[in-house]
């Protein structure tokens, strides 16, 4: 597709089950991000990959959450043992290269996450 | 790891009116990046400048850099409605980390 594409838009989960996040970001990209944004909040950063390797996992909130990487394309956010606090809009976005190269950032729509 | 700071948090003003927001940050960079964000959904990318320049214009949007000062500042001429939005800026860090952004209501 032309855009990043996050699936799914919209997830509503029981607390205490596993989630995935699935971020499909513009063919060719090498960099992507992940975000979380709760409501009237900025964004809260979770983790970003260089090819498929993510140099820095320390955005993660706790080791419930996991994210990978593969082919250097799509890349999952997993979410175990939902907990009511982890809902938020989770956002994604990838980049040629990498802001440092100075090339803009796509981002996808989100996935709204809702554990109840 | 570094990110941009912005100010203010909100800001409300009327319709024709200039809006001005700024972004702070600590350490030296190569670039900076403005982005906006409507509805709380996925933000788009609004303009960079990078460190050896020291103004940016594109259409109603005029961002300034001051290395010096280590901040900079998207203006919003003529401002409508529609600008209502949130607008994040971020640093050149390989991670892209955005702050709490600003704000921007327009009221007609």
């Amino acid at each position: 597709g032309a855009g990043v594409s996050q699936s799914p838009s919209n997830k509503v989960t029981e607390k205490g089950k596993d989630v995935e996040l699935r971020c499909d970001p513009i063919s060719g990209h090498t960099a992507l991000y992940w975000y979380r944004q709760s409501l009237g909040q900025g964004l809260e950063f979770l983790i970003y990959f260089q090819g498929n390797s993510a140099p820095d996992k320390s955005g993660l909130p706790s080791d419930r959450f996991s994210a990978e990487r593969t082919g250097g394309s799509v890349s999952t956010l997993t979410i175990q043992r939902t907990q009511q606090e982890d809902s938020a809009v989770y956002l994604c976005a990838s980049s040629l290269i990498s802001s440092r190269a100075g090339t803009e950032a796509f981002f996808g729509q989100g996935t709204r996450l809702t554990v109840v | 790891s570094q990110q941009g700071e912005e100010d203010p948090q909100a800001l409300s003003i009327q319709e024709g009116e200039n809006a001005t927001m700024n972004c702070s940050y600590k350490t030296s960079i190569n670039n900076l990046q403005w982005y906006r964000q409507n509805s709380g959904r996925g933000l788009v990318h609004l303009i960079l400048i990078r460190s050896n320049e020291r103004e940016k214009h594109s259409g109603r949007l005029r961002v300034t850099l001051d290395t010096s000062k280590k901040s900079s500042s998207l203006l919003i001429t003529a401002s409508r409605a529609a600008d209502t939005a949130s607008y994040f800026c971020a640093t050149d860090a390989a991670d892209m980390r955005f702050g709490a952004g600003t704000r921007l209501t327009v009221k007609p």
